[in-house]
């Protein structure tokens, strides 16, 4: 069965704090991204990743960061978290050759900035 | 540029009745199109797609969605809800690298 995890369901952090969101995919996929949802406004790409240490930037990037040192675990980084950032974070991965392009979620990080 | 609206931010059916959610795109090209559902805290999980190879697709759990391109719209429906159809709704247009996400549409089913 398809799996994608994310490392927290709920996390809270201060301002300023370094925050890390990990996402791991058991699928051998090689497409990732990270998107943050917010009521009203849909799910909106913040970062993607078609290969190992290649990244690009989504739709809202600034004040995130990314890592993918391996080809299962795509890592959201926010250098310094502000209250802006409180948002429901969401993992996605796709093959490349999947025709269309369908993706699969995890279940989602709900991260509160206070 | 692509997008998606979701005509609806809100949806109150009955149970046994039928649901109708709308969705209108603009795509310069043929899109592919989905639906996906969220349930409360669950991830998001594809409901159908769209790939034009045929206008009426069917997907899980009895859901289908219809492809006009007169009208660009895709709407989906189900003819009898359910109560554990009560959910959000993403109206989701794909393109090579990117899916273009609707604000969503929430479902709630009442007895």
């Amino acid at each position: 069965d398809v799996k994608v995890t994310q490392s927290s369901r709920y996390l809270v952090k201060r301002t300023g704090e370094k925050v890390f969101l990990e996402c791991v995919q058991d699928m051998d996929h090689e497409n990732m991204f990270w998107y943050r949802q917010d009521p009203g406004l849909g799910l909106r790409l913040i970062y993607f990743s078609y290969d190992v240490k290649m990244k690009e930037k989504g739709d809202i990037p600034e004040g995130y960061s990314v890592s993918r040192e391996k080809k299962e675990r795509f890592s959201l980084i926010l250098e310094s978290a502000s209250t802006n950032q409180t948002s429901m974070y969401l993992c996605a991965s796709s093959a490349r050759l999947a025709r269309p392009y369908e993706q699969y979620f995890g279940p989602g990080t709900r991260l509160t900035v206070t | 540029a692509q997008s998606v609206t979701q005509l609806d931010s809100h949806v109150s059916v009955s149970e046994g009745t039928p649901v109708l959610l709308r969705c209108n795109y603009s795509s310069s090209y043929s899109p592919s199109l989905f639906w996906y559902v969220q349930h409360p805290n669950k991830g998001l999980q594809l409901l159908l797609k769209y790939t034009s190879a045929a206008t009426l697709v069917k997907g899980i759990n009895g859901f289908e969605a219809e492809f006009k391109k007169s009208e660009t719209s895709f709407h989906l429906t189900k003819p009898s809800a359910h109560m554990s159809d009560a959910a959000e709704y993403f109206c989701v247009s794909g393109g090579y690298n990117k899916l273009i996400f609707g604000a969503g549409t929430r479902l709630a089913v009442h007895p």
